[in-house]
């Protein structure tokens, strides 16, 4: 257990389907953020959030839509995805880097598939 | 930019031996954070090991060791005594203090180790 809980597990959808990922931490950090972990492919950073305000937006299609209500909620709403868009997306969260580690703590990730 | 490399796709360990996992980055920043994580099967994101640009000694972690060669850019993982349940894909990652906060991943070396 980590800390960072991220909702559902598993999602099937099809090209015109709306569904929204969540990812909820418990761990008191400012920052999150959405990974993109494709077959084969490094993980890919797609945005950040450092306290609520988004600071990192990394060339990603605007089917793909986040939301940070706060510091502790994190959403990514789906729109006319692709079956590219088929992937394991991973939420995490950090606390500011300014002394240790500044680890990221993980979920266990969204495993999205699209048809 | 931000640069991480690692450049075995796959290893094989006997178990009870050690096994080294490469890794080299390329940054301008001076100030910067070198992670190893370990993915299982089930997905989430483990945090092993941290080594920040400053630090004069090597990190440790139990079984787990980074060794930073600055000069030749490389934070190689070493992991000792091996045990089964220590098969999983593992990440490097650099972050840079540059305030953004963002965390970078190399493509990841598979760990398989056999009894």
């Amino acid at each position: 257990e980590t800390g960072v809980t991220q909702t559902p597990r598993h999602l099937v959808m099809g090209m015109t389907n709306k569904k929204s990922l969540k990812c909820e931490q418990h761990l008191g950090h400012n920052a999150m953020y959405w990974y993109k972990q494709s077959a084969k492919k490094p993980l890919e950073l797609m945005f950040v959030y450092n306290f609520k305000e988004q600071t990192e937006n990394n060339s990603v299609p605007s089917r793909f839509s986040p939301e940070c209500p706060n510091s502790s909620h994190l959403f990514l709403h789906l729109h006319t995805l692709q079956p590219e868009d088929s992937a394991l997306y991973l939420c995490a969260s950090s606390p500011q880097w300014r002394g240790g580690t500044g680890e990221l703590f993980f979920g266990e990730g969204s495993r999205l598939t699209v048809l | 930019a931000q640069k991480i490399t690692q450049t075995q796709p796959g290893m094989f360990v006997q178990e009870k031996e050690a096994v080294t996992l490469d890794c080299t980055y390329d940054t301008s920043d001076p100030s910067y954070g070198l992670f190893w994580y370990k993915q299982p099967s089930s997905g989430e994101m483990i945090f092993l090991i941290y080594q920040g640009s400053y630090d004069q000694q090597n990190a440790t972690e139990g079984r787990y060791s980074l060794n930073f060669q600055k000069a030749r850019k490389s934070a190689n993982l070493v992991i000792s005594a091996s045990q089964l349940g220590d098969s999983a894909m593992y990440f490097c990652a650099m972050r840079v203090r540059d305030g953004a906060n963002n965390l970078f991943f190399g493509t990841g070396t598979r760990l398989t180790v056999i009894p």
